[in-house]
Protein backbone atom coordinates (compact mmCIF):
# COMPACT_ATOMS: atom_id res chain seq x y z
CA UNK A 1 0.00 0.00 0.00
CA UNK A 2 0.95 3.83 -0.25
CA UNK A 3 3.36 5.07 2.24
CA UNK A 4 4.30 8.47 3.13
CA UNK A 5 7.75 8.84 5.06
CA UNK A 6 8.93 12.24 6.72
CA UNK A 7 12.33 12.98 7.49
CA UNK A 8 13.26 13.93 10.19
CA UNK A 9 11.53 12.51 12.53
CA UNK A 10 12.62 15.13 15.42
CA UNK A 11 14.28 18.82 14.88
CA UNK A 12 15.36 21.03 18.13
CA UNK A 13 16.22 24.54 16.78
CA UNK A 14 17.47 27.75 18.73
CA UNK A 15 14.95 30.54 18.17
CA UNK A 16 15.60 32.62 14.44
CA UNK A 17 16.85 29.51 12.83
CA UNK A 18 15.25 28.08 9.80
CA UNK A 19 13.59 24.71 9.94
CA UNK A 20 12.83 22.02 7.13
CA UNK A 21 10.86 18.83 7.13
CA UNK A 22 10.57 16.53 4.00
CA UNK A 23 7.81 14.63 2.72
CA UNK A 24 8.43 11.13 0.29
CA UNK A 25 5.55 9.32 -0.92
CA UNK A 26 5.91 5.18 -2.22
CA UNK A 27 2.81 6.57 -5.06
CA UNK A 28 2.13 10.04 -7.12
CA UNK A 29 -0.19 11.95 -5.28
CA UNK A 30 -3.15 14.04 -6.51
CA UNK A 31 -2.23 16.27 -4.03
CA UNK A 32 -0.31 16.51 -0.60
CA UNK A 33 -1.84 18.54 2.60
CA UNK A 34 0.41 19.30 5.58
CA UNK A 35 -1.06 19.78 9.35
CA UNK A 36 0.66 20.97 12.32
CA UNK A 37 -0.34 19.64 15.51
CA UNK A 38 0.52 21.52 18.82
CA UNK A 39 1.77 19.63 22.02
CA UNK A 40 -1.75 17.96 23.35
CA UNK A 41 -3.71 19.28 20.69
CA UNK A 42 -5.15 18.49 17.41
CA UNK A 43 -4.42 18.44 13.95
CA UNK A 44 -5.13 21.72 12.02
CA UNK A 45 -4.76 21.86 8.55
CA UNK A 46 -2.07 24.10 6.93
CA UNK A 47 -2.37 24.23 3.20
CA UNK A 48 -3.23 21.74 0.25
CA UNK A 49 -0.94 21.52 -2.57
CA UNK A 50 -2.21 20.19 -6.18
CA UNK A 51 -0.17 21.16 -8.77
CA UNK A 52 3.38 19.81 -9.84
CA UNK A 53 6.07 21.95 -8.88
CA UNK A 54 3.64 24.21 -6.57
CA UNK A 55 5.12 26.35 -4.50
CA UNK A 56 2.93 28.12 -1.64
CA UNK A 57 3.91 30.45 1.41
CA UNK A 58 2.25 31.57 4.10
CA UNK A 59 4.30 34.17 6.00
CA UNK A 60 7.42 32.61 7.35
CA UNK A 61 6.05 29.09 5.75
CA UNK A 62 7.25 28.11 2.49
CA UNK A 63 5.61 24.85 1.01
CA UNK A 64 6.59 22.76 -2.18
CA UNK A 65 5.40 20.31 -4.00
CA UNK A 66 7.61 18.52 -6.28
CA UNK A 67 7.67 18.30 -9.94
CA UNK A 68 6.64 14.42 -9.87
CA UNK A 69 3.92 14.64 -7.36
CA UNK A 70 5.89 12.43 -4.80
CA UNK A 71 7.68 14.70 -2.71
CA UNK A 72 6.85 18.19 -0.81
CA UNK A 73 8.63 20.14 1.46
CA UNK A 74 7.98 22.83 4.29
CA UNK A 75 10.77 25.20 5.58
CA UNK A 76 10.30 27.71 8.20
CA UNK A 77 12.24 31.04 7.89
CA UNK A 78 13.41 32.30 11.73
CA UNK A 79 11.47 29.71 13.69
CA UNK A 80 10.10 31.00 17.07
CA UNK A 81 8.51 29.39 19.75
CA UNK A 82 4.82 29.43 18.26
CA UNK A 83 6.21 27.33 15.43
CA UNK A 84 6.51 24.44 18.29
CA UNK A 85 4.52 20.94 17.75
CA UNK A 86 4.57 18.29 14.84
CA UNK A 87 4.03 19.34 11.51
CA UNK A 88 2.28 16.07 9.50
CA UNK A 89 2.27 15.52 5.42
CA UNK A 90 -0.62 13.62 3.68
CA UNK A 91 -2.02 12.90 0.23
CA UNK A 92 -4.35 10.62 -1.02
CA UNK A 93 -2.91 8.53 -4.02
CA UNK A 94 -3.70 9.77 -7.90
CA UNK A 95 -4.74 6.05 -8.97
CA UNK A 96 -8.35 6.01 -8.18
CA UNK A 97 -9.09 2.92 -5.76
CA UNK A 98 -10.88 4.03 -2.19
CA UNK A 99 -10.13 8.07 -2.53
CA UNK A 100 -11.38 9.13 0.73
CA UNK A 101 -8.76 8.88 2.68
CA UNK A 102 -5.57 10.53 3.18
CA UNK A 103 -2.00 8.35 4.35
CA UNK A 104 -0.02 10.79 6.92
CA UNK A 105 3.44 10.91 7.42
CA UNK A 106 4.75 10.07 10.64
CA UNK A 107 5.28 13.56 11.44
CA UNK A 108 8.34 15.74 12.39
CA UNK A 109 8.28 17.20 16.01
CA UNK A 110 10.22 20.63 15.84
CA UNK A 111 11.07 22.34 19.17
CA UNK A 112 12.35 25.59 19.58
CA UNK A 113 14.84 26.73 22.24
CA UNK A 114 14.29 30.37 23.06
CA UNK B 1 -19.61 27.40 10.28
CA UNK B 2 -18.87 23.63 10.85
CA UNK B 3 -18.05 22.55 13.84
CA UNK B 4 -17.10 19.09 15.36
CA UNK B 5 -17.17 17.86 19.03
CA UNK B 6 -15.99 14.95 20.26
CA UNK B 7 -16.47 13.56 23.88
CA UNK B 8 -15.26 12.54 26.53
CA UNK B 9 -11.98 14.56 26.27
CA UNK B 10 -10.55 11.75 28.71
CA UNK B 11 -10.98 8.34 29.86
CA UNK B 12 -9.76 5.21 32.04
CA UNK B 13 -10.71 2.14 31.60
CA UNK B 14 -9.86 -1.29 33.12
CA UNK B 15 -9.14 -4.18 30.46
CA UNK B 16 -11.82 -6.06 29.50
CA UNK B 17 -14.18 -3.11 29.70
CA UNK B 18 -16.41 -1.45 26.79
CA UNK B 19 -15.87 1.71 25.33
CA UNK B 20 -18.00 4.27 23.20
CA UNK B 21 -16.52 6.94 22.10
CA UNK B 22 -19.03 10.06 19.94
CA UNK B 23 -18.19 12.41 17.64
CA UNK B 24 -20.74 14.69 16.08
CA UNK B 25 -20.32 17.11 13.23
CA UNK B 26 -22.33 20.66 12.89
CA UNK B 27 -22.74 22.93 10.14
CA UNK B 28 -22.18 20.66 7.28
CA UNK B 29 -24.09 17.89 5.59
CA UNK B 30 -23.13 14.67 4.22
CA UNK B 31 -19.43 14.44 5.58
CA UNK B 32 -16.92 11.56 5.31
CA UNK B 33 -15.99 10.79 8.69
CA UNK B 34 -13.13 9.51 9.93
CA UNK B 35 -11.64 7.57 13.40
CA UNK B 36 -7.72 7.60 13.99
CA UNK B 37 -5.87 7.11 17.05
CA UNK B 38 -2.32 8.15 17.81
CA UNK B 39 -0.11 6.35 19.92
CA UNK B 40 2.73 8.32 21.48
CA UNK B 41 1.92 11.61 20.21
CA UNK B 42 3.33 10.63 17.03
CA UNK B 43 1.24 9.26 13.85
CA UNK B 44 -1.74 9.14 12.82
CA UNK B 45 -3.60 5.52 12.32
CA UNK B 46 -6.77 5.43 10.44
CA UNK B 47 -9.15 3.16 11.83
CA UNK B 48 -12.25 3.58 9.89
CA UNK B 49 -13.63 5.88 7.83
CA UNK B 50 -17.39 6.74 6.52
CA UNK B 51 -19.03 8.63 3.15
CA UNK B 52 -22.50 8.34 4.46
CA UNK B 53 -25.35 7.07 6.92
CA UNK B 54 -24.39 2.97 7.51
CA UNK B 55 -21.44 2.98 5.30
CA UNK B 56 -18.35 1.91 7.36
CA UNK B 57 -14.79 1.10 5.99
CA UNK B 58 -12.44 -0.69 8.61
CA UNK B 59 -8.61 0.06 8.32
CA UNK B 60 -6.89 -1.88 10.54
CA UNK B 61 -8.28 -5.54 11.73
CA UNK B 62 -8.94 -4.96 15.55
CA UNK B 63 -11.43 -5.60 18.53
CA UNK B 64 -12.72 -2.33 17.66
CA UNK B 65 -16.23 -1.43 15.55
CA UNK B 66 -17.77 1.73 14.17
CA UNK B 67 -20.93 3.17 13.07
CA UNK B 68 -22.65 5.96 11.78
CA UNK B 69 -26.34 6.30 12.59
CA UNK B 70 -26.95 9.98 11.74
CA UNK B 71 -25.35 12.03 8.92
CA UNK B 72 -23.37 13.54 11.43
CA UNK B 73 -22.62 11.06 14.14
CA UNK B 74 -20.28 8.61 14.53
CA UNK B 75 -19.14 6.31 17.16
CA UNK B 76 -16.19 4.05 18.19
CA UNK B 77 -16.95 1.04 19.93
CA UNK B 78 -15.55 -1.81 21.88
CA UNK B 79 -16.78 -4.82 24.00
CA UNK B 80 -13.53 -5.36 25.87
CA UNK B 81 -11.11 -3.17 25.51
CA UNK B 82 -7.33 -4.62 25.83
CA UNK B 83 -3.94 -2.40 27.31
CA UNK B 84 -3.07 -1.88 23.68
CA UNK B 85 -6.03 -0.21 22.65
CA UNK B 86 -4.83 3.60 24.82
CA UNK B 87 -3.80 6.25 22.78
CA UNK B 88 -5.27 9.34 21.22
CA UNK B 89 -8.42 8.75 19.60
CA UNK B 90 -9.35 11.53 17.13
CA UNK B 91 -12.47 12.18 14.80
CA UNK B 92 -12.33 14.28 11.56
CA UNK B 93 -14.62 15.19 8.97
CA UNK B 94 -13.83 15.81 5.31
CA UNK B 95 -16.39 17.61 2.93
CA UNK B 96 -17.09 15.17 0.66
CA UNK B 97 -18.81 15.67 -3.36
CA UNK B 98 -21.75 13.76 -3.50
CA UNK B 99 -21.58 10.52 -5.90
CA UNK B 100 -17.47 11.40 -6.38
CA UNK B 101 -14.21 12.25 -4.69
CA UNK B 102 -12.76 15.19 -2.66
CA UNK B 103 -9.59 15.10 -1.65
CA UNK B 104 -10.86 18.58 0.88
CA UNK B 105 -8.83 19.16 3.75
CA UNK B 106 -9.79 17.22 7.22
CA UNK B 107 -10.67 19.10 10.35
CA UNK B 108 -9.95 17.11 13.64
CA UNK B 109 -11.95 17.03 16.91
CA UNK B 110 -10.31 17.68 19.66
CA UNK B 111 -9.64 13.91 20.68
CA UNK B 112 -10.25 11.52 23.49
CA UNK B 113 -6.95 10.54 25.68
CA UNK B 114 -8.05 6.89 26.72
CA UNK B 115 -5.71 5.05 29.20
CA UNK B 116 -6.13 1.21 29.46
CA UNK B 117 -5.26 -0.07 32.81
Amino acid sequence: GQQVMQIPQYQHVQEGEDFTTYCNSSTTLSNIQWYKQRPGGHPVFLIQLVKSGEVKKQKRLTFQFGEAKKNSSLHITATQTTDVGTYFCAGPPSNGGSNYKLTFGKGTLLTVNP
Amino acid sequence: SQTIHQWPATLVQPVGSPLSLECTVEGTSNPNLYWYRQAAGRGLQLLFYSVGIGQISSEVPQNLSASRPQDRQFILSSKKLLLSDSGFYLCAWEGGLAGGHSYNEQFFGPGTRLTVL
